[in-house]
């Protein structure tokens, strides 16, 4: 079955430093890899999409880039974190139309 | 016009309620359709899809009304365990998703 492995559970940064947040999918090849941000009481919005290697597509301007340098491995960036970055991030696969979620990184800008 | 628009709550219930809410969203060619739990602090999980002719996974039932264009769950028999919030996702080109109705079952 498969799996999505999300690092570190929760950070908390200054603003202005830097923030490289990890996602891995283990039990499937070639999969379709999302990330989402989830600010306090907000619905989830989709800030990155890939469909392989390589390709990235953003969905939202903002201070954040994403890689993805493997096959089942997505990687959430930013040179320099804003106080609005802080929330709940999400790596997600998607399925025959569905979407699996990872267990989250809790992001606390101060 | 937000895509999928939800009544935040909250919808507070004794045990054994039913407590059904509403989902609408705003593109018409919108295919699919499903409803995801969120407990609190917690990654969403899927609940269940929701069909065009409706729905049912225990005690949950899902209905769809294109027409109206909107989705709807019913909880049958809550339980304490039902404490979570309930996400609306519709598919179009990409899945949005709404804000989230919180449903909380007491004692």
């Amino acid at each position: 079955s498969q799996t999505i492995h999300q690092w570190p559970a929760t950070l908390v940064q200054p603003v202005g430093s830097p923030l490289s947040l990890e996602c891995t999918v283990e039990g499937t090849s070639n999969p379709n890899l999302y990330w989402y941000r989830q600010a306090a009481g907000r619905g989830l919005q989709l800030l990155f999409y890939s469909v392989g290697i390589g390709q990235i597509s953003s969905e939202v301007p903002q201070n954040l880039s994403a890689s993805r340098p493997q096959d089942r491995q997505f990687i959430l960036s930013s040179k320099k974190l804003l106080l609005s970055d802080s929330g709940f991030y999400l790596c997600a696969w998607r399925g025959a139309n569905e979407q699996y979620f990872g267990p989250g990184t809790r992001l606390t800008v101060t | 016009r937000k895509e999928v628009e939800q009544d935040p709550g909250p919808f507070n219930v004794p045990e054994g309620a039913t407590v059904a809410f509403n989902c609408t969203y705003s593109n018409s060619a919108s295919q699919s359709f499903f409803w995801y739990r969120q407990d609190c602090r917690k990654e969403p999980k899927l609940l269940m899809s929701v069909y065009s002719s409706g729905n049912e996974d225990g005690r949950f039932t899902a209905q769809l009304n294109r027409a109206s264009q909107y989705i709807s769950l019913l909880i049958r028999d809550s339980k304490l365990s039902d404490s979570a919030t309930y996400l609306c996702v519709v598919n179009d080109y990409k899945l949005s998703f709404g804000a989230g109705t919180t449903v909380t079952v007491r004692a």
